[in-house]
């Protein structure tokens, strides 16, 4: 089956800092790919879309400036949040679509655990 | 923004039991999907069903689907531990691309 990897798969940093996760479709192509916040005991929020050779799309409430989302290739989306603060701390999930037949199958990456310090 | 509510947020029942899960969402949907993901976990996809299907079954699950009530549960038979898990449903709200909106989920914890 398709497989969605994120990098790296948790990450501590500073208060400030920015931080860059990466999210790569394996084996198929995916010029959409999703990104979601998840916190404790909550569902998956989703955050933007990306969109390969143009420009994401935020969902309400959800600071562009501060989510850096950039689809450099067919295979590979990032999401830089930048001078993260610990309210940024958080499990941040990327998904990519594979059309089928009668529907998509939406593949997930196993998720970055974020903490900012 | 979440695409509705499941009932209940959460459940605890004993091993061997049968656990039902409901989901409630709001806009009409092409196709609805129920994951699976264990604490701090990824998400691991259980059963996709279409919105002219009404029930769907995959080994101890059992999906429903009443488009109507724009709602769907899903009953996990002879429950084991290590079932415990939290289940989301999730749909395509209609939208006719690729997003995927998440309810709110049910935490379930099977005691052995």
């Amino acid at each position: 089956g398709a497989v969605v990897s994120q990098h790296p798969s948790w990450v501590i940093c500073k208060s400030g800092t920015s931080v860059k996760i990466e999210c790569r479709s394996l084996d198929f192509q995916a010029t959409t790919m999703f990104w979601y916040r998840q916190f404790p005991k909550q569902s998956l929020m989703l955050m933007a879309t990306s969109n390969e050779g143009s420009k994401a799309t935020y969902e309400q409430g959800v600071e562009k400036d501060k989510f850096l989302i950039n689809h450099a290739s067919l295979t590979l989306s990032t999401l830089t949040v930048t001078s993260a603060h610990p309210e940024d701390s958080s499990f941040y999930i990327c998904s990519a679509p594979r059309p089928s037949l009668i529907a998509f199958e939406q593949f997930f990456g196993p998720g970055t655990r974020l903490t900012v310090l | 923004s979440q695409q509705g509510e499941e009932d209940p947020q959460a459940l605890s029942i004993q091993e061997g039991e049968n656990a039902t899960m409901n989901c409630s969402y709001k806009t009409s949907i092409n196709n609805l999907q129920w994951y699976r993901q264990n604490s701090g976990r990824g998400l691991v996809h259980l059963i996709l069903i279409r919105s002219n299907e009404r029930e769907k079954h995959s080994g101890r699950l059992r999906v429903t689907l009443d488009t109507s009530k724009k709602s769907s549960s899903l009953l996990i038979t002879a429950s084991r531990a290590a079932d415990t898990a939290s289940y989301f449903c999730a749909t395509d709200a209609g939208t006719g691309g690729f997003k995927t909106i998440f309810g709110a989920g049910t935490r379930l914890f099977v005691k052995a």
